[in-house]
């Protein structure tokens, strides 16, 4: 089944504490990125990869860290979680670089920094 | 820069009622146009986009959507909703010749009532 697979689904952790959320997808896309949903301002993308190695800063990249060693994985890290940093996390890809048939998302990790 | 304004936040309605779900854009180049849906603790699925063509476009769930370019409105409507329609919906844009980086609206729930 094609499918981008998300892990954790939801986690609550300390702030300052290291976490890292992967993102795995077995469609063989080469665009991936990520996104965050607060309530009230939809959702607003955090890092893009066209491909391997290429990565770039979305709109909200404060706070975060991405790598893209193979073209399936792009994990999310953030080094010093913060309490602003409490949202909902969405991962997504799509077939190739400007490709605009359908962007597939994951399921989501919710995420609570206290 | 691209954006979009979802016009409403909430809409209520009753089941078998017609629904329109409003959203507009503001881009100074051609953009794509597109829209999701996010069911309860679930992940963003495609409704349909517009590429080109037609203005009329078709998705899933039998919903459609106009694109007016004149008006830089791309609505979302529905001649007769369920109850298994309640969620949330997003109206997304990508600039043409873009990596595919969508911007999104902040959301308008639409929740159906027995």
């Amino acid at each position: 089944e094609a499918q981008v697979t998300q892990n954790p689904r939801y986690l609550i952790t300390v702030t300052g504490k290291k976490l890292t959320v992967t993102c795995s997808q077995n469609m063989n896309h080469e665009y991936m990125s990520w996104y965050r949903q607060d309530p009230g301002l939809g959702l607003r993308q955090i890092y893009y990869s066209m491909n391997v190695e290429v990565t770039d800063k979305g709109d909200v990249p404060e706070g975060y860290k991405v790598s893209r060693k193979e073209k399936r994985n792009f994990p999310l890290i953030l080094e010093s979680p913060s309490p602003n940093q409490t949202s909902l996390y969405f991962c997504a890809s799509s077939p190739r670089l400007g490709d605009h048939t359908e962007a597939f998302f994951g399921q989501g990790t919710r995420l609570t920094v206290v | 820069a691209q954006s979009v304004t979802q016009l409403d936040s909430q809409v209520p309605v009753f089941e078998e009622a017609p629904v329109e779900l409003r959203c507009n854009y503001s881009s100074s180049v051609s953009v794509y146009l597109f829209w999701y849906v996010q069911y309860p603790n679930q992940g963003l699925q495609l409704l349909l986009k517009y590429l080109s063509g037609s203005t009329l476009v078709k998705g899933i769930n039998g919903f459609e959507a106009e694109f007016n370019k004149s008006q830089t409105s791309f609505h979302l409507r529905k001649p007769s909703v369920h109850i298994s329609d309640t969620a949330e919906y997003f109206c997304a844009v990508s600039r043409v010749g873009s990596q595919g980086n969508l911007i999104f609206g902040k959301g308008t729930k639409l929740s159906v009532k027995p």
